[in-house]
């Protein structure tokens, strides 16, 4: 089946760090890829959605200039936390899609990365 | 306002016997919904979907349910086994390749 990876998986940091995270869709050519944030006992909550080669579209109360994000291929998105603080400390999830002819495909997730900012 | 509702936050089943997860949504514009089952600090990973012009998709042990004058659906698993356990998230999108809008997942315990 489809496979999103995500990496790195964890990362403990001290504030003031700017973190990168990659989102690589492993066996398909993903047109679309979508970046979620979870709070502890939440649903996922939408940040951006990116189109490879145009800007991403960042969801209200979403500070684009603090969470970058970069698609710079089929296969590749990244997003950058930048000058990260404590509150920032969540489970970041990525996920790709694609659109077939056939009709709509579900989206594939990463396993997530649990950013913890001291 | 919530377009996805999960409205039972836990279930608990026997195992062997039928698990059935609910949800609701309230935007029609919504043409495509899936299933996805989560562990702890993981990813979800996508079980099933269902398209608009359905009402029923199976899969194995799982099989979803779409009542569209409802605007409800429904996830049977039968039979329900202990690695089942997990929590569940509903959610639906626009043609599939809009961002997904999640409900709020539902726990499922599968007690041996």
């Amino acid at each position: 089946g489809a496979v999103v990876s995500q990496h790195p998986s964890r990362v403990i940091c001290k504030s003031g760090t700017s973190v990168k995270i990659e989102c690589r869709s492993l066996d398909f050519q993903a047109t679309t890829m979508f970046w979620y944030r979870q709070f502890p006992k939440k649903s996922l909550m939408l940040m951006a959605t990116s189109n490879e080669g145009s800007k991403a579209t960042y969801e209200q109360g979403v500070e684009k200039d603090k969470f970058l994000i970069n698609h710079a291929s089929l296969t590749l998105s990244t997003l950058t936390v930048t000058s990260a603080h404590p509150e920032d400390s969540s489970f970041y999830i990525c996920s790709a899609a694609t659109q077939l002819r056939t009709g709509p495909q579900p989206q594939h997730f990463g396993d997530g990365t649990r950013l913890s900012i001291l | 306002d919530q377009q996805v509702k999960q409205n039972s936050p836990s279930l608990s089943v026997q195992e062997g016997r039928i698990s059935i997860l609910n949800c609701d949504y309230t935007n029609s514009m919504f043409d495509y919904f899936l299933w996805y089952k989560k562990y702890p600090a993981e990813g979800p990973t996508f079980l099933i979907s269902i398209s608009s012009i359905k009402d029923k998709n199976e899969d194995g042990r799982f099989t979803v349910f779409l009542n569209k004058s409802a605007k409800h659906l429904s996830l049977h698993i039968v039979p329900s086994q202990p690695g089942d356990s997990a929590v569940y998230f509903c959610a639906a999108t626009i043609s599939g390749n809009t961002p997904l809008v999640f409900g709020k997942g539902t726990r499922l315990s599968v007690i041996a």
